[in-house]
């Protein structure tokens, strides 16, 4: 079966550190993967998401930036972040498209993330 | 206009009740439809899938998609304590890969 681990699950940084949150899956090859922010009650924000290694979409203009080494990690960074940054972020795996798979997300446990 | 709509609640329920839980959309091609439950400071955990429209039941939960209406619903049946959470609902076009919409999610809360 398929697992999502994301780490670390609870962050305190101050304004102008750096961030770096990692995202593995088990179980699957070649997923899909995406980076959502979840403010308190305005739903989930897409950040990035990636259909094979190296390849990342950017969907909201912002300071952070998400890479992909290898096949099943996803890391989402920021050089200095702001206070804005705050919130909960959940990573999320789906299977590659192709004929016969389900379209359908699976999210990780989160980091929730606290910008002072 | 949000490509979804859901009432945010919050909704209290004593035990036992059956809750109905629903979201609009807008956009015809949508074909898969989602429910999530988000227990707090937790991820999402799928609870139902459905392709199209029609009704989909597993154990206490039915999924309903009125895609002529644009309106998904998800029942609860004999609702439990546990089933205390925040439901989001989603939805996606085939093949497009990577865009999924979210509602903003109705915050559960059931009565012992």
């Amino acid at each position: 079966s398929q697992t999502i681990h994301q780490w670390p699950a609870t962050l305190v940084q101050p304004v102008g550190s750096p961030l770096s949150l990692e995202c593995t899956v088990e179980g699957t090859s070649n997923p899909n993967l995406y980076w959502y922010r979840q403010a308190a009650g305005r739903g989930l924000q897409l950040l990035f998401y990636s259909v094979g290694i190296g390849q990342i979409s950017s969907e909201v203009p912002q300071n952070l930036s998400a890479s992909r080494p290898q096949d099943r990690q996803f890391i989402l960074s920021s050089k200095k972040l702001l206070l804005s940054d705050s919130g909960f972020y959940l990573c999320a795996w789906k299977p590659p498209t192709s004929g016969g798979s389900t379209d359908t997300q699976y999210f990780g446990p989160g980091t929730r993330l606290t910008v002072l | 206009q949000k490509e979804v709509e859901q009432d945010p609640g919050p909704l209290s329920v004593p035990e036992g009740a059956i809750v109905s839980l629903n979201c609009t959309y807008s956009n015809s091609a949508f074909q898969y439809f989602m429910w999530y439950r988000q227990y707090s400071r937790k991820g999402p955990e799928l609870l139902m899938y459905t392709y199209s429209s029609g009704n989909k039941e597993d154990g206490r939960f039915t999924a309903q998609v009125d895609k002529s209406s644009k309106y998904i619903s998800l029942f609860i049946r004999d609702s439990q304590p546990s089933d205390s959470a925040t439901y989001l609902c989603a939805m996606s076009v085939p093949n497009t890969g990577n865009q999924f919409y979210f509602g903003t999610g109705t915050s559960l809360t059931v009565i012992p």
